[in-house]
């Protein structure tokens, strides 16, 4: 595709409830990396793909929390017993081969807030 | 673990006046990363630098990176309404991919 895109790209939950963020990367992209972003703050590093599997999940806050890329170009974040902390804009962005200085290219966001 | 640190958080300025920002890492980075967010909008990227001292401009914004790799500014020549956003710097510390940020300076440019 022309760029990275994220569905949806609001999502409104309850407390408890699970939730599902998609992130379609850019075509031919093998590295893939989920970011959450707070009001005022700078983009905090999640989990990094690299093709199919999880290269770094370092980021992960909690076991509440998983992605999968099962064919190395879709992701889907996973957000279990969802919280009200949780509410933030989750960005997604893709490199071409997740070299060790390329340019990461981001999504649009999914603004996540739990009520 | 390690910390970006970017100062000002904040800075107002009249259209034409310079602007400036800069960012501090608690470790020597790898490589440093700048990017620009307008509100409402996505991270965009736009430069990198790697090496020691290095400089790089692009139109009337000027990107350096320290000597010892801690820290870089990124400073803008003449600022424009186009400008407004929230700069980020991000540094790479090791042979992983996991960007730190810094908490960005935000832009406000009077007409």
């Amino acid at each position: 595709g022309a760029g990275v895109s994220q569905t949806p790209s609001n999502k409104v939950t309850e407390k408890g409830k699970y939730v599902e963020l998609r992130c379609d990367p850019i075509s031919g992209h093998t590295a893939l990396y989920w970011y959450r972003q707070s009001l005022g703050q700078g983009p905090e590093f999640l989990i990094y793909f690299q093709g199919t599997g999880a290269a770094d999940d370092s980021g992960l806050p909690n076991d509440r929390f998983f992605a999968v890329r099962p064919e190395g170009s879709v992701s889907t974040l996973k957000i279990q017993r969802t919280e009200r902390g949780d509410s933030a804009v989750y960005l997604c962005a893709s490199s071409l081969t997740g070299g060790r200085w390329e340019t990461q290219y981001f999504g649009p966001g999914t603004r996540l807030l739990v009520l | 673990g390690q910390q970006v640190m970017q100062i000002p958080q904040y800075q107002h300025v009249q259209e034409g006046e310079d602007f400036t920002t800069y960012c501090n890492s608690s470790t020597t980075l790898s490589n440093i990363q700048w990017y620009k967010q307008r509100p409402g909008g996505h991270p965009v990227f736009l430069i990198q630098l790697v090496k020691s001292g290095e400089v790089k401009k692009q139109k009337r914004l000027t990107f350096q990176f320290g000597e010892a790799k801690k820290n870089s500014s990124l400073h803008i020549t003449a600022t424009q309404t186009t400008d407004v956003g929230t700069y980020f710097c991000a540094g790479d510390a090791g042979n992983n991919r996991k960007l730190i940020w810094g908490l960005g300076t935000s832009l406000a440019v009077n007409p």
